[in-house]
């Protein structure tokens, strides 16, 4: 695999708290995502990024917000965690130059229930 | 707006059979296509990708895939499926000068010894 973690690997959270999960890479790539994993909806984006401070929203932000201080990490922040986030989380990067054509590399996910 | 579609939720081959996983794809402008292959419990793996040349792309584990514009599909083959393939597949589609990577429902792919 790829150098990226994630953390928590599992989290167990109740409905309205703040939950940040954490993707730390070790590849130098410039450009970082997640998304959440749902059957039978396959991998959704949630937000991307493009560098260090730059970031954008994927086809399913609402509730999520993020975060990229350094190259190496990209936190993702549920706001106020509902039900309906309960998901597997995948980080994924990439980097070598045009986003669209390269392959993305994904950390191991996190799965996330909220009670 | 890009889309795409695997119309198969499982695909069941026999092992030493051939297997074909389908995507079809829409997407404006020249498509740049991927196929991906999950493990249980684990990540996102990248098996191949299309982005301009040769029709046939060859990737990772003896998969392969075929570029058709006319048909806008993007199938995964394999000549000779093996028990460990047994997994999920998913097919991608970005647009040009786009971040944000379409990505199927998934197919799972069972393969029998």
């Amino acid at each position: 695999d790829a150098g990226i973690t994630q953390s928590p690997r599992h989290k167990v959270t109740e409905t309205g708290t703040p939950v940040t999960l954490r993707c730390h890479q070790t590849e130098n790539h410039r450009y970082m995502y997640w998304y959440r994993q749902d059957p039978g909806h396959g991998l959704r984006l949630i937000h991307y990024s493009y560098g260090v401070k730059d970031t954008d929203k994927g086809e399913v932000s609402d509730g999520y917000s993020v975060s990229r201080s350094k190259t190496e990490d990209f936190l993702l922040t549920l706001e106020s965690a509902t039900s309906s986030q309960t998901s597997v989380y995948f980080c994924a990067i990439s980097g070598s130059g045009r986003a669209e054509v390269d392959e993305q590399y994904f950390g191991p996910g996190t799965r996330l229930t909220v009670t | 707006a890009q889309s795409v579609a695997q119309p198969e939720d499982q695909v069941n081959v026999a092992e030493g059979n051939p297997l074909t996983v389908k995507c079809t794809y829409s997407v404006s402008g020249n498509p740049y296509l991927f196929w991906y292959v999950q493990y249980p419990n684990r990540g996102l793996q990248f098996l191949l990708k299309y982005i301009t040349g040769d029709n046939l792309v060859k990737g990772s584990y003896g998969f392969e895939a075929e570029f058709n514009k006319s048909q806008t599909s993007f199938h995964l083959k394999k000549p000779s499926a093996l028990v460990s393939d047994s997994a999920l597949y998913f097919c991608a589609v970005n647009g040009p000068g786009g971040f944000k990577t379409i990505f199927g429902a998934g197919t799972r792919l069972f393969v029998k010894a």
